[in-house]
């Protein structure tokens, strides 16, 4: 089946370590993009890539990095700098055309730091 | 600077009502483009319906239907005979088109319905 695909579901970090969230789409979707989600609150955009071996800042980078070494895979660091990264982290994936085309969502990770 | 505003934070109904979810954006772009997602309980953002700046004809897809207005720079959504599955929280989003390709999504704080039986 087609789609996007995040791991773990939840994650639990003890303050001062640094943990990756893994983001995998099978859509042969160009773009990706990681959002970050709290409490009432809409999604805001951490980082994004449009094409492989390059990504770019977003709203709220600082605290977090990302790498793009494969088309399929867009990783997710939160680093030790980040200083409330308890959320659900969202990640979302794109075709790339002449055409507007649309988002879509995996299934999200839950981050909570103990 | 694009902005998407969702007042109602929690909207409750009973089964078979109808409900609308308001959605008011703000953009100088004359080219831009209109999105709602369902976030259920599970967390994942599915979505819904996708409408150019150009296209104000409204559009029905079953029990949804969305009324978009440039005069009034809305975009709503109504749900006919609401069912508990329908329960979830909807968010609104606009886009911003880069010169590069690049789309960026402007959230809504979504709105929470509640259908009880």
């Amino acid at each position: 089946d087609g789609g996007i695909t995040q791991s773990p579901k939840y994650l639990f970090r003890k303050e001062g370590q640094n943990v990756t969230l893994s983001c995998e789409q099978n859509l042969n979707h160009d773009a990706m993009y990681w959002y970050r989600q709290d409490p009432g609150q809409g999604l805001r955009l951490i980082y994004y890539s449009q094409i492989v071996n390059d990504f770019q800042k977003g709203d709220i980078a600082e605290g977090y990095s990302v790498s793009r070494e494969k088309k399929e895979s867009f990783p997710l660091t939160v680093t030790s700098a980040q200083k409330n990264p308890t959320a659900f982290y969202l990640c979302a994936s794109r075709g790339l055309g002449l055409a507007v085309d649309t988002q879509y969502f995996g299934p999200g990770t839950r981050l909570t730091v103990l | 600077a694009q902005k998407v505003t969702q007042a109602q934070t929690e909207i409750s109904v009973v089964e078979k009502e109808d409900v609308t979810l308001d959605c008011v954006y703000e953009t100088r772009d004359t080219t831009y483009y209109l999105f709602w997602y369902k976030q259920p309980p599970s967390g994942e953002l599915v979505f819904l319906i996708r409408r150019n700046s150009f296209d104000e004809q409204n559009e029905i897809s079953g029990r949804y239907s969305w009324n978009f207005q440039k005069s009034t720079s809305s975009f709503n959504f109504t749900i006919t005979a609401s069912q508990v599955v329908d329960s979830a929280v909807y968010f609104c989003a606009l886009s911003e088109e880069g010169n590069t390709g690049f789309q960026k999504l402007v959230f809504g704080t979504g709105t929470r319905l509640l259908v009880s039986p």
